[in-house]
This record gives structure tokens, C-alpha cells and sequence, in this order.
């Protein structure tokens, strides 16, 4: 059981390129979000998903882009990247919460520089 | 706008003792609050959730306790060990239960 996978785990970007960061999930899960993490600071939710076909923003969503074709996959997609979007990206995945008495499932990260 | 405080500053502990953390929040109704940890490098690792009809919950040498009235939750390791160091996350969540929102976490130290 992989739980969530991301890729990649590292990038180096120059301003104004595109990329898509990679996550999927093998538990069947129903929700999934991204969040971004900056240095000495907690999580933002950047989007979140809550069953394919199914996405909506969260509180730094200004740009990222989102798409959630199948259960399992939930990719990010930074176009121009800008030197702003320097952080680390976590991917997760959840039940929903009022169902279940557990919490939301990680991924490792993609520690993203943008130059 | 909804604001969540943990101790930003590290909690230095000697090993064995209770180390206790809190999370307070304003400007928010939670209906569960969840606590993770994190380790450097890594993403969080779910611990405990806790509804908001619920005043304390334990799981091993974890117990964490949730006071809608004074809108703060304690976040208590006993025995506390060197492997315990890490930084700590609460997360208030939504009445949906699908959208947390993520302290910035209080850093941890267990010397032996």
C-alpha cells in the first residue's frame, strides 16, 4: 500500500516556465488537496478536490490550476512559474472527516525553486 | 479572519517528563481539530482527531484536550521520549470536515 506518491521530489524552475506536480493515491480516497508550505510556516490550502470532476479553490490558489479526471490522480499545474511559488508542495488525501475518525494522509513533498 | 496560534517558539524538555502544547484560535467554530506531527523534510503524520462534543481523547502516551469555550486545544506527550522530537501541527476543521487549516506548529526537543 503506497498511500500517496508525488513527483517529483525536487524541481528548479526559472521564472515563467510551466510544470505539473504529480500525486496519486491508492486508498480510494474521495478527497484530496494541495498545500503549500513556506519556510518556518504552516500549511496553506491551495485547492482541494472532493471526488473527480470535482475541485475548488483554497486560500492561495492565485497561479495554480487543477484537475481531478479519475479518483486517483490529483495534479497541480503551475503556469509562469514566479519566484513566489518557491516552496514545498504536500499532496493529501482523505475520507470525508465527519464519517471516519481520521485524519488526512501525506504525501513526501516536491521541494520546488524557482530561479 | 479565522487566526489559529501555536508557541512559536521551540519546547526544550527532558526526557521522561509531559510535554504539553497548545493551539488557540479565533475567529473560528471548529467542529474536530486534528493534531499531526512533522518531521524535517517530510510531510505531516496524522495523530489524534477530536470532536467538538468531545472534552478529552488519549491514544497511547498522546492525550489531547478541546475547550470550545475558551476556543483552545492541549496537546499533551507523556513519558516523553528523544524519538517525540518534532514539530507538532493543529488543524481546526470545518464543519464539513474537509478543509483544515493548519497552525504553524511548535517545535519539540526531548533531551535525554
Amino acid at each position: 500500500n503506497a498511500g500517496v506518491t508525488q513527483t517529483p521530489k525536487f524541481r528548479i524552475l526559472k521564472i515563467g516556465q510551466s510544470m505539473t506536480l504529480q500525486c496519486t493515491q491508492d486508498m480510494n480516497h474521495n478527497y484530496m488537496y494541495w498545500y503549500r508550505q513556506d519556510p518556518g510556516m504552516g500549511l496553506k490550502l491551495i485547492y482541494y478536490s472532493v471526488g473527480a470532476g470535482i475541485t475548488d479553490k483554497g486560500e492561495v490558489p492565485n497561479g495554480y490550476n487543477v484537475s481531478r479526471s479519475t479518483t486517483e490522480d490529483f495534479p497541480l499545474r503551475l503556469e509562469l512559474a514566479a519566484p513566489s511559488q518557491t516552496s514545498v508542495y504536500f499532496c493529501a488525501s482523505s475520507y470525508s472527516i465527519a464519517a471516519h475518525n481520521y485524519g488526512y494522509t501525506f504525501g513526501s513533498g516536491t521541494r520546488l525553486t524557482v530561479v | 479572519s479565522q487566526k489559529i496560534e501555536q508557541n512559536s517558539e521551540a519546547l526544550n524538555i527532558q526526557e521522561g517528563k509531559t510535554a504539553t502544547l497548545t493551539c488557540n484560535y479565533t475567529n473560528y467554530s471548529p467542529a474536530y481539530l486534528q493534531w499531526y506531527r512533522q518531521d524535517p523534510g517530510r510531510g505531516p503524520v496524522f495523530l489524534l482527531l477530536i470532536r467538538e462534543n468531545e472534552k478529552e481523547k488519549r491514544k497511547e502516551r498522546l492525550k489531547v484536550t478541546f475547550d470550545t469555550t475558551l476556543k483552545q486545544s492541549l496537546f499533551h506527550i507523556t513519558a516523553s521520549q528523544p524519538a517525540d522530537s518534532a514539530t507538532y501541527l493543529c488543524a481546526p476543521t470545518n464543519n464539513a470536515g474537509n478543509m483544515l487549516t493548519f497552525g504553524g506548529g511548535t517545535r519539540l526537543m526531548v533531551k535525554p
